[in-house]
């Protein structure tokens, strides 16, 4: 596909359930973003990778939360024992170098 | 703490008027801004940015004016159009911490016909 695709699109999970979240870059995109877009704000930063290697998790809001890159490609970003704060769209970005940021269109995850 | 602020939640303008979006940060390290573009069940896509170097960043209808001395910025759409309706984000980094970038909350546009 030309585009960031993001799976699943909508993610409904019980209070307590762990999660994961993919995302799948344009090709040849070594910069990889991570945001958590709350209703009503703008995205916020979670982590940062280049290739494999997280560069920067300081946006990461708790331990419950870890996102990982194996190969240098496709990225999950799973959180555990989810609460309802967690509730929010995660946006994956991609990019060729860190000042370039295509998004993905985004999974909704609910916790109820 | 929000480091990059958008006060104005939405704005109306009428079709072939401008569109002013403003911007306001608090950061004085951030060096590099940017303007997204958001509709409804897509993901933010890049529309325009500027360097602290610079005051001014034009592309086609869309210019972005830096002030640094009052750390504001705007994003100015003319002539504005309907399909210009939309969430625009702005976003900023620092040049000691590239990789990070700050949101603002969002202006909702709608351009009327």
């Amino acid at each position: 596909g030309a585009g960031v695709s993001q799976s699943p699109r909508y993610k409904v999970a019980k209070r307590g359930q762990d999660v994961a979240l993919r995302c799948d870059p344009i090709s040849g995109h070594v910069s990889l973003f991570w945001y958590q877009q709350a209703l009503g704000q703008g995205p916020e930063f979670l982590t940062y990778f280049q290739n494999e290697a997280q560069l920067d998790k300081s946006g990461l809001p708790s331990d419950r939360f870890f996102a990982e890159r194996p190969e240098g490609s496709v990225s999950t970003l799973k959180i555990q024992r989810t609460q309802q704060e967690d509730s929010a769209v995660y946006l994956c970005a991609t990019g060729t170098s860190e000042y370039e940021q295509y998004f993905g269109p985004g999974t909704r995850l609910t916790v109820t | 703490d929000q480091q990059v602020k958008q006060n104005s939640p939405s704005l109306s303008v009428q079709e072939g008027r401008i569109s002013i979006l403003n911007c306001d940060y608090t950061n004085s390290m951030f060096d590099y801004f940017l303007w997204y573009k958001k509709y409804p069940a897509e993901g933010p896509t890049f529309l325009i940015s500027i360097s602290s170097i610079k005051d001014k960043n034009e592309d086609g209808r869309f210019t972005v004016f830096l002030n640094k001395s009052a750390k504001h910025l705007s994003l100015h759409i003319v002539p504005s159009q309907p399909g210009d309706s939309a969430v625009y984000f702005c976003a900023a980094s620092a040049m000691d911490n590239f990789n990070k970038f700050y949101f603002g909350s969002g202006t909702k546009l709608n351009v009327k016909p």
